[in-house]
């Protein structure tokens, strides 16, 4: 059973538009949901992470949105930009031990 | 340098052999873990180890894999009998818990069983 789903796939934004990307989970159990950023050939590199005791955080052009009631959230990258392009993974965590990661979604952000 | 390193970067295989995967994690990270990731897919939990123990070994695919830390530093992943379905990239990920469990990511390795 998949414990984190994450849609869509692929994305495919222009240059200043927003990519949103999103995840959902069945675990009311997690309480820390990062976001990863991964480049080709590199490892995965955190780039924001949220507590369900907030429904939102914001990290320059990167915002989480939680909804805890619907065991959703979702990654939005405002003004995206070419050197965005890259795959995104959500992940969620209850104890630091296991971390579950969503399949990913490639970016494309075309200039 | 100061990031989490991994050994080899590249690994070819003939079906059946036993390969070992190096990560040298971040020095004073107290908790390493290891992910395997297939060709467009997600990251896959491993193991995780806390010190040089390993809690929960329910991540690890069969009993042919196996992963051992020492020194609290240097953790070496064993796949033995390789089969095909091992070829991924396999990647080391370290965290301070006083830092909040950032995890750090290294490079991969990359294993191609033939």
């Amino acid at each position: 059973q998949q414990q984190v789903k994450q849609s869509p796939q692929s994305l495919i934004v222009q240059k200043g538009g927003i990519s949103i990307i999103n995840c959902a989970y069945e675990n009311t159990a997690f309480d820390y949901f990062p976001w990863y950023q991964q480049f080709p050939g590199k490892g995965p590199a955190l780039l924001i992470a949220i507590r369900p005791d907030v429904s939102e955080k914001k990290e320059g052009r990167f915002t989480i949105s939680f909804n805890k009631s619907a065991k959703q959230f979702s990654l939005h990258i405002m003004d995206s930009q070419p050197g965005d392009s890259a795959t995104y993974f959500c992940a969620a965590s209850s104890d630091f031990n296991k971390f579950y990661f969503g399949s990913g979604t490639k970016l494309n952000v075309k200039p | 340098g100061a990031g989490v390193s991994q050994s080899p970067s590249n690994k070819v295989t003939e079906k059946g052999k036993d390969v070992e995967l190096r990560c040298d994690p971040i020095s004073g990270h107290t908790a390493l873990y290891w992910y395997r990731q297939r060709l467009g897919q997600g990251l896959e939990f491993l193991i995780y180890f806390q010190g040089n123990s390993a809690p929960d070994k329910s991540g690890l695919p069969s009993d042919r894999f196996s992963a051992e830390r020492t020194g609290e530093s240097v953790s070496t992943l064993t796949i033995q009998r390789t089969q095909q379905e091992d070829s991924a990239v396999y990647l080391c990920a370290s965290s301070m818990i006083a830092g909040g469990y950032e995890q750090y990511f290294g490079p991969g390795t990359r294993l191609t069983v033939t």
